[in-house]
């Protein structure tokens, strides 16, 4: 079966650089999340979409940005990166009605690395 | 503060042993309860859940006991097995939002 893709898997950037990573959902998904896990700690929740719009926000920084496209997809753009911006990056989708609705599947991430 | 608060942090069990991870939450607001299984390098995936209208829920040796009157839950791995080896979540998310809140994480070692 189809999973989440995210892209790049890794990633390195030098500090004030900026970074984008993507996620593709699983196909008929229409929410979309982003989590950043620092090392050795929980996933912190990012933000999230729903039908191409925003609907939760957690703790993302004001550097950060995202929005989800008409395919569905959905880019995480990071600005003026900082060193403690380094972590794992989990995307992940559900269904917001219907049968397995709002069971989290998560990708296996996106690495990044900040120098 | 962590609205969701694990322990322990780190567990070491022979094989064939019980893993016990306890789990405690304050936000009464929380209705769905799930743990999630996390391998290096991977993303976590979801392994058992419980709403509050039940007491246990069980699944293969993946045991969930929820005390609502003490904002507790916990998850007991049966027969642990090498392959069980992996970072465990506990997690609470409320009504509407189904956005999980996670814990801190318990690093399972299952000895052979």
């Amino acid at each position: 079966a189809a999973g989440v893709i995210q892209s790049p898997r890794h990633l390195i950037k030098e500090k004030r650089e900026t970074a984008t990573l993507k996620c593709y959902p699983i196909p008929r998904h229409d929410t979309v999340y982003w989590y950043q896990q620092g090392p050795g700690q929980d996933p912190q929740f990012l933000i999230s979409f729903y039908e191409k719009m925003q609907s939760d926000k957690g703790s993302i920084p004001d550097r950060f940005s995202a929005q989800q496209f008409s395919d569905y997809h959905s880019e995480l753009n990071m600005s003026s990166l900082e060193l403690g911006d380094s972590a794992l990056y989990f995307c992940a989708s559900s269904l917001a009605s219907g049968a397995g609705a709002n069971v989290l599947t998560f990708g296996a991430g996106s690495r990044l690395t900040v120098l | 503060q962590q609205q969701v608060k694990q322990s322990p942090q780190s567990l070491i069990v022979q094989k064939g042993g019980i893993s016990i991870i306890n789990c405690a939450y304050e936000n009464t607001a929380f209705d769905y309860f799930p743990w999630y299984q996390q391998f290096p390098g991977k993303g976590p995936a979801l392994l058992i859940a419980i709403r509050p209208d039940v007491s246990e829920k069980k699944e293969g040796r993946f045991t969930i006991s929820f005390n609502k009157s003490a904002k507790q839950f916990s998850l007991h791995i049966m027969d642990s097995q090498p392959g069980d080896s992996a970072t465990y979540f506990c997690a609470a998310s409320e009504g509407g939002s189904y956005i999980p809140t996670f814990g801190r994480g318990t690093s399972l070692i299952v000895h052979p």
